[in-house]
Parts: C-alpha cells; sequence; structure tokens
C-alpha cells in the first residue's frame, strides 16, 4: 500500500540557517511527490512537485526538494530559514497509476519553527 | 479572486443534525475532492469527482454525501452528526484529475464543531 513517512513531528530552526524537513516514501513504481505547506488557519498550499527528470526541484518561496529514488526520500530543503517560514508542512504522493491516480496520500505532517 | 471557496468557515452544530457544506472553484478544473484534517492534523481524502462523476468513495460513512451539480461545485452533506465528525474539512480541485501530475488547490477548509 502507498504511503507517506515524515517522521519529525517538528522541526526548530534558527532564522538564517539552512532547513530540512523530511519525507520517505513507499509506493509501487514511479512516484509523483509533491510538498505543501499550511499556515495557521488556512488551506494548504503547494510549494512544488517532483513528477520526472531532476531530482533537485525548486519550488515557491525559495523551497527546494530533493528527490532520491534508491532512498526513497524526498526531502524539503531551505538554505536559509526566515521567522515567515514557520508553519505546517506536508509531503504528499499521488500513486500514478490509473486506478488510483486521484488521490493524494498525505504524510502526517511536521511543524517547522523558525526562530529568530 | 479566490480560487477555491467554501462556505461556511465554520460550523457549530449539535449531534443528529444534518449540516452542508459548500465548495466551488472558478479555475476551470475538471476533479474536485473533500479532504478532512482530523485533530491531530491528519489528512486523509474522503471523495473525488470528476466532471460531474464520484470517483473516489474512501470508505466514508453513508451519512456523508457529496453532490456535484457541476463540474464546479462540489457540496458535501452530512446526517445525523456525531461527535467524531469534528474536524476540518477541505476541498480541493486540480485540472485534468486523471493526470497525475498536477497539483491540487485547496480551499480554506470549514471547520466543524459538533457539540
Amino acid at each position: 500500500a502507498q504511503s507517506v513517512a515524515q517522521p519529525e513531528d517538528q522541526v526548530n530552526v534558527a532564522e538564517g540557517n539552512p532547513l530540512t524537513v523530511k519525507c520517505t516514501y513507499s509506493v509501487s513504481g514511479n512516484p509523483y511527490l509533491f510538498w505543501y505547506v499550511q499556515y495557521p488557519n488556512r488551506g494548504l498550499q503547494f510549494l512544488l512537485k517532483y513528477i520526472t527528470g531532476d531530482n533537485l526541484v525548486k519550488g515557491s518561496y525559495g523551497f527546494e526538494a530533493e528527490f532520491n529514488k534508491s532512498q526513497t526520500s524526498f526531502h524539503l530543503k531551505k538554505p536559509s530559514a526566515l521567522v515567515s517560514d514557520s508553519a505546517l508542512y506536508f509531503c504528499a504522493v499521488r500513486d500514478p497509476r490509473m486506478d488510483s491516480s486521484y488521490k493524494l496520500i498525505f504524510g502526517s505532517g511536521t511543524r517547522l519553527l523558525v526562530r529568530p | 479572486d479566490t480560487a477555491v471557496s467554501q462556505t461556511p468557515k465554520y460550523l457549530v452544530t449539535q449531534m443528529g443534525n444534518d449540516k452542508s457544506i459548500k465548495c466551488e472553484q472558478n479555475l476551470g478544473h475538471d476533479t474536485m475532492y473533500w479532504y478532512k484534517q482530523d485533530s491531530k492534523k491528519f489528512l486523509k481524502i474522503m471523495f473525488s469527482y470528476n466532471n460531474k462523476e464520484l470517483i473516489i468513495n474512501e470508505t466514508v460513512p453513508n451519512r456523508f454525501s457529496p453532490k456535484s451539480p457541476d463540474k464546479a461545485h462540489l457540496n458535501l452533506h452530512i446526517n445525523s452528526l456525531e461527535l467524531g465528525d469534528s474536524a476540518v474539512y477541505f476541498c480541493a480541485s486540480s485540472p485534468l484529475g486523471g493526470t497525475p501530475g498536477y497539483e491540487q488547490y485547496f480551499g480554506p477548509g470549514t471547520r466543524l464543531t459538533v457539540t
């Protein structure tokens, strides 16, 4: 069965330092991977996605993510964190097989706290 | 312009009542979804419609009934509300639902509290 794991409930980082939010996945075949961010009392906003091609994907607000097939990971990164990056981050996977291609399976979320 | 909108934003009601949540998207997308986010922030898909046709029904109690009058709207009706239905419900949409590479666009959510 397809699944996504975000092993850290919370990540704390100082402003200006690099950040990493971890995500690993389990899916048959080649996965389509997504990162979303949720600010307090808001809906989810799309950050970036990996479909195919270059393993390093760049997205909104200076975020990037690296797809690693051998480690089945898709970690979210940013070179220099901002206090305004503090939010809840979700990794999601979509199985490209047609019979389940409409489903996004989300990880449990990781709360990012950037301290000034 | 709001891409995916939901009404109401907050809904407080008593057990046993019937309530509806409305969702509209102005993006011209073909596929719409309902997700439930529980108190631990875990997100799970409930339903998916593609061009008014039900595609996904994820073992949701039949007290929950989605209705799609046209491809821009997907409403969620809940009968006989229970305490465990308290959650935030998100509507989402995406273009060409059968093409997995497209991201989904989410509404702001409806916080349902059942007392």
